[in-house]
């Protein structure tokens, strides 16, 4: 059982949209909609941003969206803000187990 | 309100056993999964198990023969230990709440907990 693939890094501009991706197998991402999505800042515990695929908590903005197509997710957030400018890790059941993505630190230019 | 809130040691020797227990305060105890994750300094994470209140447990294949997560209903408590540590083993480690029955994910967190391990 690998981690799930996410880029190391993504930037964007204020304003702008941003996707980063998380790539797994047909027996995680793409086999159950149990995909979620944390936002970490530095020293903190990670925050639940996006549950069962695309499915926003309450006091999550709307800026935060999430999206599968096969054994990939992805999580898209626009409106670029500089608070913005931490990690994300996608995590996704697989039965038995669970796999988190290996992180992606987003740059607000 | 929920919370999660975990103790333990901080600092071990190689070969010794870590040991962290995580309290959760407010909210149903056993309705909910429970669960441990970590983080080396800079890195990812890392889910290592889980526990519901039936004592059924889970665990990261490639720490499976280290790893005992138990559970103490009557304190609402959760605990992890860990044998045999390395400097490898080195991590924050986070407590952590799951809420399952057609759904999946980690809701609430402790504060996580940095243990160290060297001689």
């Amino acid at each position: 059982q690998s981690a799930l693939t996410q880029p190391r890094s993504v930037s964007g501009s204020p304003g702008q949209s941003v996707t980063i991706s998380c790539t797994g197998t047909s027996s995680d991402v793409g086999g159950y909609n149990y995909v979620s999505w944390y936002q970490q800042h530095p020293g903190k515990a990670p925050k639940l941003i996006i549950y069962d695929v695309s499915k926003r908590p309450s006091g999550v903005p709307d800026r935060f969206s999430g999206s599968k197509t096969g054994n990939t997710a992805s999580l898209t957030i626009s409106g670029l803000q500089a608070e913005d400018e931490v990690d994300y890790y996608c995590c996704s059941y697989a039965g038995k187990y669970v796999l988190f993505g290996g992180g992606t630190k987003l740059t607000v230019l | 309100q929920v919370q999660l809130q975990q103790w333990g040691a901080g600092l071990l020797k190689p070969s010794e056993t870590l040991s962290l227990t995580c309290a959760v305060y407010g909210g149903s105890f056993t309705t909910y999964y429970w669960n441990w994750i970590r983080q080396p300094p800079g890195k990812g994470l890392e889910w290592i198990g889980e526990i519901n209140h039936s004592e059924s447990t889970y665990y990261n294949p490639s720490l499976k023969s280290r790893v005992t997560i138990s559970v103490d209903t009557s304190k609402n408590q959760f605990s992890l230990k860990l044998s045999s540590v390395t400097a490898a083993d080195t991590a924050v480690y986070y407590c952590a709440r799951v809420t399952g029955s057609g759904t999946y994910y980690f809701d609430y967190w402790g504060q996580g907990t940095l243990v160290t391990v060297s001689s």
